[in-house]
């Protein structure tokens, strides 16, 4: 069974550009969560997807967002970026709400300049 | 909230010897407990998790962790450690399903 897919793997963008990540998960997971990890700040929970409804969500500003779609394919978005953004942004899956057991992939590398 | 407490940030070991990590957490009631091994670039990857039962739990690559109810701790053991060991560790809390929170990590570095 492939994992969890993340792309792209790295990008590289400007102060004030958006953003999208694609997160692909597990076949038959319909539990997508996002997290941010930065050296600083380390692992934090940004937000949680469930059959295309948010179900839980960080203390992130607005400027971060998701969607799921209906086969479980989630993205986030992240507006008027800042060089604090710059992280790596994991994406987890889970076979649904309630399964605690979360699965990850390999991360997407985003750098703000 | 829960919270969880990785006490050491950098722990260095020889290869062969044993190697323990430290993880506290802090919640009401059991949380679902995990340990995670992240390697520089990449993702989480599982190594073991504790729901209920038995509070020794056998992982991948010969990892185990023990819950102790009354530390609010569930402490990595590896009898004897590898070079490929190298690598950062976390410790995580699930309460909330799809929400995780995780302890700040304990890096591993292992002397030939």
């Amino acid at each position: 069974k492939a994992g969890v897919t993340q792309t792209p793997r790295y990008l590289i963008k400007t102060r004030g550009q958006q953003v999208t990540l694609s997160c692909s998960p597990i076949s038959g997971h319909r539990s997508v969560s996002w997290y941010q990890q930065t050296p600083g700040q380390g692992l934090q929970f940004l937000f949680e997807y469930f059959s295309e409804t948010q179900r839980n969500k960080g203390n992130f500003p607005g400027r971060f967002s998701g969607r799921q779609f209906s086969n479980s394919r989630s993205e986030m978005n992240v507006s008027t970026l800042e060089l604090g953004d710059s992280a790596l942004y994991l994406c987890a899956s889970s076979m649904q709400t309630g399964e605690y057991e979360q699965y990850f992939g390999p991360g997407t590398r985003l750098t703000v300049t | 909230a829960q919270s969880v407490t990785q006490p050491d940030i950098h722990i260095t070991v020889s290869e062969g010897a044993s190697l323990e990590l430290r993880c506290n957490y802090s919640y009401g009631a059991t949380p679902y407990l995990f340990w995670y091994v992240q390697s520089p670039g990449q993702g989480l990857q599982l190594l073991l998790k504790y729901f209920s039962g038995d509070t020794l739990v056998q992982g991948i690559k010969g990892f185990e962790a023990e819950f102790k109810r009354s530390q609010s701790s569930f402490n990595l053991r590896k009898p004897s450690v590898h070079w490929s060991d190298a690598a950062e560790y976390f410790c995580a809390v699930n309460t909330n399903a799809g929400k995780s929170t995780f302890g700040d990590g304990t890096t591993l570095t292992v002397k030939p």
